[in-house]
């Protein structure tokens, strides 16, 4: 069993749908997770991270966390062509140094 | 803020030359730098974590003694790749954090794409 683990994908949504990524991890002392995008042949962008339960918002994203069942996910509303990539979700556990990165769900939004 | 630097952008050199590729924060001091190596269509994969003045700690397969890192200064890593040969060719991306509390993301370079011929 891998330490992140996400959808491959591709996930196809139309434009202005929401989409819904998500993410499990096996550390349940896991403390932080974030949700990167990247665009083909680019490094990844931090879109938001999120370290309590619940959600957290930021502008068309949202974050969910929930320890207990060990997922995070993103959602995106109002999708957008400007959204396709891949969006790699990263959990830091009670190792104080790397990070763990999921391989990455592909999104491929459709005007 | 939270900008990471990364130097140069594209290498293309001869088999056998040592390639130094350099990340800096330019508006934060970074306490642990990181170095992730991608093909294509293929997953991040890390190479090593380097605190400033301590030896970097690598990760299983990666050879310390031709990916030397040092990490001399709150703000600049450098990643060498020593006697690149064409299976070295990759995507070399760095990242840098500012310090371990929780919540504390990574921010990435722009990345290094290395050809060897």
């Amino acid at each position: 069993q891998k330490e992140v683990e996400q959808n491959s994908g591709p996930l196809s949504v139309p434009e202005g749908a929401i989409a819904s990524l998500n993410c499990t991890y096996s550390d349940r002392g896991s403390q932080s997770f974030f949700w990167y995008r990247q665009y083909s042949g680019k490094s990844p962008e931090l879109i938001m991270f999120i370290y309590s339960n619940g959600d957290k918002e930021d502008g068309r994203f949202t974050a969910q966390l929930n320890k207990a069942s060990q997922y995070v996910s993103l959602l995106i509303r109002d999708s957008q062509p400007s959204d396709s990539a891949t969006y790699l979700c990263a959990v830091r556990g009670t190792n104080a140094g790397k990070s763990t990165f999921g391989d990455g769900t592909t999104l491929t939004v459709k005007p | 803020g939270a900008v990471v630097s990364q130097h140069p952008s594209w290498v293309i050199c001869k088999s056998g030359t040592s390639v130094k590729i350099e990340c800096r924060s330019l508006d934060f001091q970074a306490t642990t730098m990181f170095w992730y190596r991608q093909f294509p269509k293929q997953s991040l994969m890390l190479m090593a974590t380097s605190n400033e003045g301590s030896k970097a700690t690598y990760e299983q397969g990666v050879e310390k003694d031709k990916f030397l890192i040092n990490h001399a200064s709150l703000t600049l890593s450098t990643l060498t790749v020593t006697s690149a040969h064409p299976e070295d060719s990759s995507f070399y991306i760095c990242s840098a954090r500012a310090n371990d509390r929780a919540g504390q993301p990574q921010h990435f370079g722009d990345g290094t794409r290395l050809s060897i011929l």
